[in-house]
């Protein structure tokens, strides 16, 4: 059964980086119809925000809103894949999901890790 | 991008009543609309894709509809652990965006 978790920092300083990771397991990260994305959820709205996804051969795509501040990529040695948000503000303050696009990166989100709470705070 | 909005924001409801919640796309998606259901303090789950296809495991008595830039979700009789807040989200294109949520409680 495949299972996804999230790893990193659950406090970031305002203007820093945030990175976190997830851990593919269950099955291949190389899957041929899989993307992986990134989620979060604000925990004062509770609105859900797409980030962006990654397909295993290193092809991504961003949220316009976040994208100059985003990169994801991907290490298949270790079925992972990661986010780094930089210049984080309070705003980014969420609960971040990492998910698995099941149908070639169609935005059907249907395996979900547990998420991970990241505070931005000095 | 294309804005997604979802009414009401929250409904309550009896047991075996019937539940529709309504998504509107800010312009044409086709059927390119996803339904999520997260529990309190759980993650979200995929209820339907392709604004009608079920999920695996899902439940008959959820449903989805519509087309275009207007979509609705149906609970055909509410059963307690459907209480949950509902999100919609646009898979038409390279940016996917969500509805703000519809919370459904148990009156």
């Amino acid at each position: 059964q495949l299972q996804l978790q999230e790893s990193g920092p659950g406090l970031v300083k305002p203007s820093e980086t945030l990175s976190l990771t997830c851990t593919v397991s269950g099955g291949s990260i190389r899957s041929m119809s899989y993307y992986w994305g990134w989620i979060r959820q604000s925990p004062r709205t509770k609105g859900l925000e797409w980030i962006g996804t990654i397909y295993y051969s290193g092809s991504t795509f961003y949220n316009p809103s976040l994208k100059s501040r985003v990169t994801i990529s991907v290490d298949t040695s270790k079925n992972h894949f990661s986010l780094n948000l930089n210049s984080v503000t309070a705003a980014d303050t969420a609960i971040y999901y990492c998910a698995r696009d099941w149908n070639y990166g169609s935005g059907i989100f249907d395996v979900w890790g547990q998420g991970t709470l990241v505070t931005v705070s000095s | 991008d294309i804005q997604m909005t979802q009414s009401p924001s929250s409904l309550s409801a009896s047991v075996g009543d019937r539940v529709t919640i309504s998504c509107r796309a800010s312009q044409g998606i086709s059927d390119y609309l996803v339904w999520y259901q997260q529990k309190p303090g759980k993650v979200p789950k995929l209820l339907i894709y392709g604004a009608a296809t079920l999920q695996s495991g899902v439940p008959s008595r959820f449903s989805g509809s519509g087309s275009g830039t207007d979509f609705t979700l149906t609970i055909s009789s509410l059963q307690p652990e459907d209480v949950a807040t509902y999100y919609c989200q646009n898979s038409n294109s390279d940016v996917f965006t969500f509805g703000g949520g519809t919370k459904v409680e148990i009156k």
